[in-house]
């Protein structure tokens, strides 16, 4: 089963824009990750939020956490055609393992 | 240092054949797991070691779903009777500690294809 669903499903933008993906989920948490797939590769992680935490920056890349809506998102500012990539969110809820969303697909365009 | 390594990264077999799937953690990674993807789905969790022993295998689908992790470091994912729906990306992932609290780091994966 799935917990976490990303929106959208896919997104297209110009080099040099901001990317926006969400991630929804169904019960509490103890932290929620985003990570990235390029095509044909493992995913790498990009950011690990805490709970108790509401946003965490990395780089070009922004996460904001809403436990009282159960959403996340994920900004990646300033895009360049090398972040066309699948996103995903995780989330961990209890003593449980890492559960994927459906991810959202990010093409960026030079 | 080396990531999390998979063996081989293409299986193809026939229906009904056994398969073993091998994977290397990240050295002193003390956490593994095993997910299975499907094309345009998000990994779907299969099972999580923690050490030798199997410490969440909820995730594996069938009793033809079996892994192992003798030593604390290497795991082998074996399937007997394969089937058609089997065939998806497994993918392995080790962690210091547990991963709810720790960064997976995934392998490349091993795409099994069951004709």
């Amino acid at each position: 089963s799935q917990q976490g669903e990303e929106d959208p499903q896919a997104l297209s933008i110009q080099e040099g824009e901001n990317a926006t993906m969400n991630c929804s989920y169904k019960t509490s948490i103890n932290n929620l990750q985003w990570y990235r797939q390029n095509s044909g590769r493992g995913l790498v992680h990009l950011i690990l939020i805490r709970s108790n935490e509401r946003e965490k920056h990395s780089g070009r890349l922004r996460v904001t956490l809403d436990t009282s809506k159960k959403s996340s998102s994920l900004l990646i500012t300033a895009s360049r055609a090398a972040d066309t990539a699948s996103y995903f969110c995780a989330t961990v809820s209890g003593y449980s393992t890492l559960t994927f969303g459906k991810g959202t697909m990010l093409l960026v365009s030079p | 240092g080396a990531g999390v390594s998979q063996t081989p990264s293409n299986k193809v077999t026939e229906k009904g054949k056994y398969v073993e799937l091998r994977c290397d953690p990240i050295s002193g990674h003390t956490a593994l797991y095993w997910y299975r993807q499907s094309l345009g789905q998000g990994p779907e969790f299969l099972i999580y070691f923690q050490g030798t022993g199997a410490a969440d295998d909820s995730g594996l689908p069938n009793d033809r779903f079996f892994a192992v992790r003798p030593e604390g470091s290497v795991s082998t994912l074996k399937i007997q009777r394969t089937e058609r729906g089997d065939s998806a990306v497994y993918l392995c992932a080790s962690s210091l500690g547990h991963g709810g609290n720790s960064p997976l780091h995934f392998g490349n994966g091993t795409r099994l294809t069951v004709t």
